[in-house]
């Protein structure tokens, strides 16, 4: 069974660095490249970006880019979203999703892990 | 960045009814779109892709269509399952980008 499983719920202050993790089961993980997409308090989806795990390969909505990293550790098969400094702004849930790309489905997604929700509170 | 736009915001509607959400790209897509449904609390899941191509195990009440700029999905007999919020998602640009969404309510 393919799964997709984030990290827990986090609470930071303004101006602290934090990773999530997605880790990735049940399939190759090399094989599909993985989003990170947000999602604020009763807001819409958001792509943030994302990542081929065969080469750390990224790219990223111009909204988000320099603003969050994102890699992979193949070994494990998990792959991380990155802020090196919160702001209160980045409270929201975090999905981490599959992107099948292939043939008519091509960057859609079919496998979403159960979200990371993260406050960014003073 | 191709905009999404979707229409309408929040739908009231009730069991049995037919429901129709639209969604328009700010650019052609051809028919490079895919709508998925989210529930209170849960992950979004995949209906349609390419338009008007239904997700395995989805049921098919559940249809899309258009192409170019205009797309709609349409749910032939709403069933209680079906109270969800919508977004339709463009994959014609390497930029992926969402529609904000709609709400279909209990009338």
């Amino acid at each position: 069974e393919v799964q997709l499983v984030q990290s827990g719920a986090e609470v930071k202050k303004p101006g602290e660095s934090l990773t999530i993790s997605c880790q990735g089961s049940g399939y190759s993980f090399t094989s599909y490249w993985i989003s990170w997409v947000r999602q604020m308090p009763g807001k819409g989806l958001e792509w943030m970006g994302r990542i081929d795990p065969r080469d750390s390969y990224t790219d990223f909505s111009p909204s988000f880019q320099g603003h969050v990293t994102i890699s992979v550790d193949k070994s494990i098969s998990t792959a991380y979203l990155n802020w090196a400094a919160l702001k209160a702004s980045d409270t929201a849930m975090y999905y981490c999703a599959r992107l099948i790309k292939a043939g008519d489905y091509g960057d859609t997604f079919d496998y979403w892990g159960q979200g990371t929700l993260v406050t960014v509170s003073p | 960045d191709i905009q999404m736009t979707q229409s309408p915001s929040t739908l009231s509607a009730s069991v049995g009814d037919r429901v129709t959400i639209t969604c328009r790209a700010s650019q052609n897509i051809i028919t490079w779109l895919a709508w998925y449904q989210q529930k209170p609390g849960k992950a979004p899941k995949l209906l349609i892709y390419k338009a008007s191509n239904l997700e395995s195990g989805v049921p098919s009440r559940f249809s899309g269509s258009g192409s170019g700029t205009e797309f709609t999905l349409t749910i032939s007999s709403l069933q209680p399952d079906d109270f969800a919020t919508y977004y339709c998602q463009q994959y014609n640009s390497y930029l992926l980008t969402f529609g904000g969404g709609t709400k279909v309510e209990i009338k």
